[in-house]
């Protein structure tokens, strides 16, 4: 089972920073906070990863609270291409599976 | 980089027959996935294999389905006799290590209809 909660759905003007909340308050200390979006009928794609520290790439940016129990992922400057579904994940990584939930379907509005 | 390559990316066959999904990982990766989604269960994992050895396969539904990965580059997904209710989009995935764990990246999937 999916160890974490997120929304169902989110709206977010084009250009304006998308913040996508997870809440994932059973998390292990040696577990990673994973963020893969899918958009429709493709593969699901690799965001960010983070353990406990804030992390921020070429794609988005992922805010960890200082107790681990929740994150937030924040797409900048939001287009239309990022309309997708996004999975907040928690995993040990290494060969342990990751388990996808239902997710946030993020709509970005022109 | 190439990605993760599935084929073929559509199938539609009829109910009984032998079904053979592809996935070459992206080269260097030495784990690769196997999930299955459909709308009533979402995306979830069939099988993994790390060093093409098949590690947890608690996930493949019975024993209609099996998986092989003869070498680092290349992995079947079989499915002998399909039915209808396998009718899902099928998704290939290989990991590397990235600051400290591991990160999978997913190929495009196969769409497979059961008629």
């Amino acid at each position: 089972d999916a160890k974490t909660t997120q929304p169902t759905s989110m709206d977010c003007a084009e250009g304006r920073a998308a913040n996508l909340p997870c809440n994932h308050s059973t998390i292990s200390g040696n577990e990673y906070v994973y963020w893969y979006r899918q958009i429709h009928s493709q593969g699901p794609q690799y965001i960010i990863h983070g353990l406990k520290n804030n992390e921020t790439n070429e794609m988005a940016s992922l805010i960890i609270t200082e107790d681990r129990k929740s994150s937030t992922l924040i797409l900048p400057h939001a287009t239309l291409r990022d309309t997708a579904v996004y999975y907040c994940i928690v995993s040990k990584g290494g060969s342990e599976k990751l388990v996808f939930g239902k997710g946030t379907k993020l709509t970005v509005n022109p | 980089d190439a990605g993760v390559i599935q084929s073929p990316r559509h199938e539609v066959t009829e109910m009984g027959q032998e079904v053979t999904l592809r996935c070459k990982p992206i080269s260097g990766h030495n784990s690769l996935f196997w999930y299955r989604q459909t709308m009533m269960r979402g995306l979830e994992l069939l099988i993994y294999f790390n060093n093409n050895v098949p590690i947890d396969d608690s996930g493949m539904p019975e024993d209609r389905f099996s998986a092989k990965m003869p070498n680092a580059s290349f992995s079947t997904l079989k499915i002998q006799p399909s039915e209808p209710r396998d009718s899902a989009v099928y998704f290939c995935a290989s990991s590397t290590r990235d600051r400290g764990t591991d990160t999978q990246y997913f190929g495009p999937g196969t769409r497979l209809t059961v008629l």
